[in-house]
C-alpha cells in the first residue's frame, strides 16, 4: 500500500484478555517504531526495529508487552492480560534506511480496555 | 531520550498571528530534524525537516530554525489559521537511523 497501515483501527477488549495489534509498514522500510499515546499526551516510545538488528525494547512498560517483526516487514504488538491503564492509541511508524528521510505514521489503533 | 507521556503544554494564538513552537533536543550528534503535526484522531504527519548543516529552512507558511549550540529547534507558523490547531512534535535522528520524539506542544487557534 501507499502508507503505513494499522489494524484494527479500534479495539475494545475486556480486562485480562490478550490483544494483538498489527502494523504493515511501507514496503522496503527497514525501520519500524511502536509508540503509545494516551489522551492529550505525547508519544511514549515502546519498541524500535531496524533491519536484522536486535530490537530496542527499552520502552516496553512491562513484560505483558511484546512485539515481533516477521520477515522484516509486518509487525505485531501483543499485550497480554490487558489492564485499564493500557487504554491508549498505539501508533506505528516506518522509515527507510536512507538518511534524511522522515518516518511515516499509521493512523493508529485505539485500544479500550473495559 | 524518548519522550514520556505527560500532559502537553498549550500555546493559544489568535487567528492571523504568527506562532512559534519550541523544542529542545537531547543528542548533540543528531544530524536531521523533523517537525510533525498531529490533528485530532490522526497519526502525526510530516511538516518540514532540516539537516544539521543548515540553521534555517522555509516551507509554505512554516519556517524551521535550528540552533545547534544550545540544541534548540523551533517552528514558526505565519498567519496562523484554524486548521493549524493540532499537536506539534519535533523529532531528531541520531545513530543507526533512529528517530526520537519530543514531548509535543498543543496549539489552539482562537478565531
Amino acid at each position: 500500500g501507499a502508507g503505513v497501515s494499522q489494524s484494527p483501527s479500534n479495539k475494545v477488549t475486556e480486562k485480562g484478555k490478550d490483544v494483538e495489534l498489527r502494523c504493515d509498514p511501507i514496503s522496503g522500510h527497514t525501520a519500524l517504531y511502536w509508540y503509545r499515546q494516551s489522551l492529550g499526551q505525547g508519544l511514549e516510545f515502546l519498541i524500535y526495529f531496524q533491519g536484522n538488528s536486535a530490537p530496542d525494547k527499552s520502552g516496553l512498560p512491562s513484560d505483558r508487552f511484546s512485539a515481533e517483526r516477521t520477515g522484516g516487514s509486518v509487525s505485531t504488538l501483543t499485550i497480554q492480560r490487558t489492564q485499564q491503564e493500557d487504554s491508549a492509541v498505539y501508533l506505528c511508524a516506518s522509515s527507510s534506511q536512507n538518511a534524511n528521510t522522515e518516518a511515516f505514521f499509521g493512523q493508529g489503533t485505539r485500544l479500550t480496555v473495559v | 531520550g524518548e519522550s514520556v507521556g505527560l500532559h502537553l503544554p498549550t500555546l493559544s494564538v489568535q487567528e492571523g498571528d504568527n506562532s512559534i513552537i519550541n523544542c529542545a533536543y537531547s543528542n548533540s550528534a543528531s544530524d536531521y530534524f523533523i517537525w510533525y503535526k498531529q490533528e485530532s484522531g490522526k497519526g502525526p504527519q510530516f511538516i518540514i525537516d532540516i539537516r544539521s548543516n543548515m540553521d534555517k529552512r522555509q516551507g509554505q507558511r512554516v519556517t524551521v530554525l535550528l540552533n545547534k549550540t544550545v540544541k534548540h529547534l523551533s517552528l514558526q507558523i505565519a498567519a496562523t489559521q484554524p486548521g493549524d490547531s493540532a499537536v506539534y512534535f519535533c523529532a531528531e535522528r541520531y545513530g543507526n537511523n533512529r528517530l526520537a520524539f519530543g514531548k509535543g506542544n498543543q496549539v489552539v487557534v482562537i478565531p
